[in-house]
């Protein structure tokens, strides 16, 4: 079945260094792709998404783009804050829109130091 | 942005009881509620799909009389663990999704802690 693997946390950085979260997926069809961010004791909440291939989900200075070549939608960022700490999320539907379920990886922590 | 709330936040009960979690959307409604949980490291797991007025639909594995889930109007989804014993514990999160035009997307809940002891 479809799954979405994230590199494991937490990742640690110091504010202004530039951040990678690695995420891949499997899936049997042309799935959209998302980053979801759930900052301390709230929920989650859409970061950016790609709806197809080649496609780049951007928002608050993230950055993501559809690779069908080697199924990832790996997430970057070129300066974080200590703002940015949070769980970060990555997910995909089969059929958005359309009602379909999201799957999402394990998330990944991250925490920005001053 | 859109708010869903749920309640309680956390919840310890003993072996046996039963729970009640709610999830509200509070400022759209939602024909559809969902009902996801997560343990420790590891990823949300998607438990059911709730559907307003009619019965929700469980992800392979789901106990449905375990886990009774309720959509009684296009506000309010609540999940009920039955007879909680010790592997119930988790973390419970609901999502709701809101419709404009062709676009929908799904708003999450804070989640609520399970602890049964």
């Amino acid at each position: 079945g479809d799954s979405v693997t994230q590199m494991e946390g937490p990742v640690t950085l110091s504010e202004e260094a530039f951040l990678t979260i690695n995420c891949t997926y499997t899936a049997t069809g042309y799935p959209s792709l998302f980053w979801y961010v759930q900052y301390p004791g709230e929920g989650l909440q859409l970061l950016l998404k790609a709806t197809k291939a080649d496609d780049k989900g951007s928002n608050k200075g993230f950055e993501a783009t559809y690779r069908k070549e080697t199924t990832s939608f790996h997430l970057e960022k070129g300066s974080v804050q200590v703002s940015d700490s949070a769980v970060y999320f990555c997910a995909l539907s089969e059929a958005y829109n359309q009602g379909g379920k999201l799957i999402f990886g394990q998330g990944t922590e991250l925490s920005v130091k001053p | 942005g859109a708010v869903v709330s749920q309640h309680p936040s956390w919840v310890i009960c003993k072996s046996g009881t039963s729970v009640k979690i709610e999830c509200r959307s509070l400022d759209f409604q939602a024909t559809t509620m969902f009902w996801y949980r997560q343990f420790p490291k590891q990823s949300l797991m998607l438990m059911a799909t709730s559907n307003e007025g009619s019965k929700a639909t469980y992800e392979q594995g789901v106990e449905k009389d375990k886990f009774l889930i309720n959509h009684a109007s296009l506000t309010l989804s609540t999940l009920t663990v039955t007879s909680a014993h010790p592997e119930d514990s988790s973390f419970y999160i609901c999502s709701a999704r809101r419709e404009a035009g062709r676009q929908e997307t799904q708003y999450f809940g804070p989640g609520t802690r399970l602890l049964v002891l």
